[in-house]
């Protein structure tokens, strides 16, 4: 069975600060990884994603996560964060291979300040 | 152009009633899905189809009924509506590997009164 564990519900940084969100992950096979994005009232829109390739992921909006087996995370990062960032995040694991469920976690809303 | 696309986008219906939300993917995916996301923003898969056969179905209870005419729609069918209903339900699709990820439609947020 596969889950994901997003540390903290609620991050809020300054504007121009880091940004960091928490996501680990739990898969019996080798997995697939991704960082999603959902704005108010809105879809889901994917942010970047992790397929046996790079282990460092770049995504849009200039995001990227980083994919460290020995540590199974999949941690997002940008270096300085915007207000248009602020939003509901949610990382995602399926099992490699196969179009098997995407099990999400239970999401982190990032804030960002003036 | 978009690529998953839903109806309604809204959805409000008294309890008892039935209804159905559609979904149609125009981006040559093979398997696609309905998720349900509850008011804490939880995503939770509920029925997966690949090729028109029905390959996940979670613990869901028997009044939602999904239906794929074809690879490119899955449509959700919900008899006798209750207010635990109320959500937003998301249709996604894939290819068979998921190796280029999961698009998501925008939503269809159900409110049962």
């Amino acid at each position: 069975a596969q889950s994901v564990t997003q540390l903290g519900s609620h991050v809020s940084v300054s504007e121009g600060a880091l940004v960091l969100l928490r996501c680990n992950y739990s898969s019996s096979v080798p997995p697939y990884l991704f960082w999603y994005v959902q704005y108010p009232n809105q879809g889901l829109q994917l942010l970047l994603k992790y397929t046996s390739a790079a282990t460092l992921v770049k995504g849009i909006n200039g995001f990227e996560a980083e994919f460290k087996k020995s540590e199974t995370s999949f941690h997002l990062t940008k270096p300085s964060a915007h207000m248009s960032d602020a939003a509901e995040y949610f990382c995602a694991v399926s099992e490699s291979g196969t179009a098997s469920k995407l099990t999400f976690g239970t999401g982190t809303r990032l804030q960002v300040t003036l | 152009d978009t690529a998953v696309s839903q109806t309604p986008k809204y959805l409000v219906t008294q309890m008892g009633n039935d209804k159905s939300i559609k979904c149609e993917q125009n981006l040559g995916h093979d398997t696609m899905y309905w998720y349900k996301q509850d008011s804490k923003k939880f995503l939770k898969i509920m029925f997966s189809y690949n090729n028109k056969e029905l390959i996940i179905n979670e613990t869901v209870p028997n009044r939602f009924s999904p239906k794929s005419p074809d690879k490119a729609h899955l449509n959700l069918h919900i008899n006798s509506l209750e207010l635990g209903d109320s959500a937003v339900y998301f249709c996604a699709s894939s290819h068979m590997d998921a190796s280029t990820g999961y698009t998501f439609g925008s939503g269809t947020r159900l409110t049962v009164v």
